[in-house]
């Protein structure tokens, strides 16, 4: 079973900074989500990647395959952006289940 | 926009009881899938369906049923509420096409 990691659990930063999510997971896998929830529970899905980058607005998401490692970057924060970020994996094609990580709890001061 | 609709936000039962978490998707997913989340563990997959009638144990089934009568609809049923299972509880489907996932808004439930 896959086990996926994430750094930091919480992170505290000043509005305007750079932030950076990571995850790592210990088996290959065919894709890695990354989601986001905000506070009163829903989840939203940021990204899926399979390699390489992905852009959307001021979110990007990276994914190392040989490193087995994948990071959330948010460029110029806003106080909107605080929320808890989730990375999840799914391990092969045809595998429907997640495996998800604990969780970064991100909260940007104005 | 896919649309997954779970029945209560909230939820306080007592120790016991059946409870029903319902959950409803209106794009024609065949996959569905309930979670509990839990501080420091992460969302947990409880059970999950591919199909109509069709299901199949998660990681944590133990306590709980599950009712797939309807493509559209998956309820998970704790058959008799204990403390241990006050938690937050996530529908999810599926879209077998691009692997997208549409969570619902979560139940938070309280066992008392």
């Amino acid at each position: 079973k896959n086990e996926v990691e994430q750094s930091p659990q919480n992170l505290t930063a000043q509005e305007g900074e750079f932030i950076t999510i990571n995850c790592s997971y210990s088996v290959g896998i065919s894709a890695l989500h990354w989601l986001q929830q905000h506070p009163g529970g829903g989840i939203v899905s940021l990204f899926m990647l399979s390699s390489g980058k992905k852009k959307h607005g001021r979110l990007i998401a990276t994914i190392n395959i040989q490193e087995k490692h994948s990071s959330l970057h948010i460029t110029a924060s806003h106080p909107r952006d605080s929320a808890v970020y989730i990375c999840a994996v799914r391990e092969s094609f045809g595998n429907e289940k997640l495996t998800f990580g604990t969780g970064t709890r991100l909260t940007i001061i104005p | 926009d896919v649309k997954v609709t779970q029945s209560s936000r909230y939820l306080v039962k007592r120790t016991g009881e059946k409870v029903f978490l319902e959950c409803v998707q209106d794009m024609d997913h065949e996959n569905m899938f309930w979670y509990r989340q839990d501080p420091g563990l992460g969302l947990r997959l409880i059970y999950f369906s591919y199909d109509v009638k069709m299901k199949e144990k998660g990681d944590i089934p133990e306590g709980y049923s599950v009712s797939r009568e309807k493509k559209e609809r998956f309820s998970l049923i704790l058959e008799s509420a204990s403390t241990n299972q006050t938690s937050m509880y996530l529908c999810a489907s599926l879209d077998r096409e691009s692997y997208g996932y549409t969570f619902g808004s979560g139940t938070r439930l309280t066992v008392v």
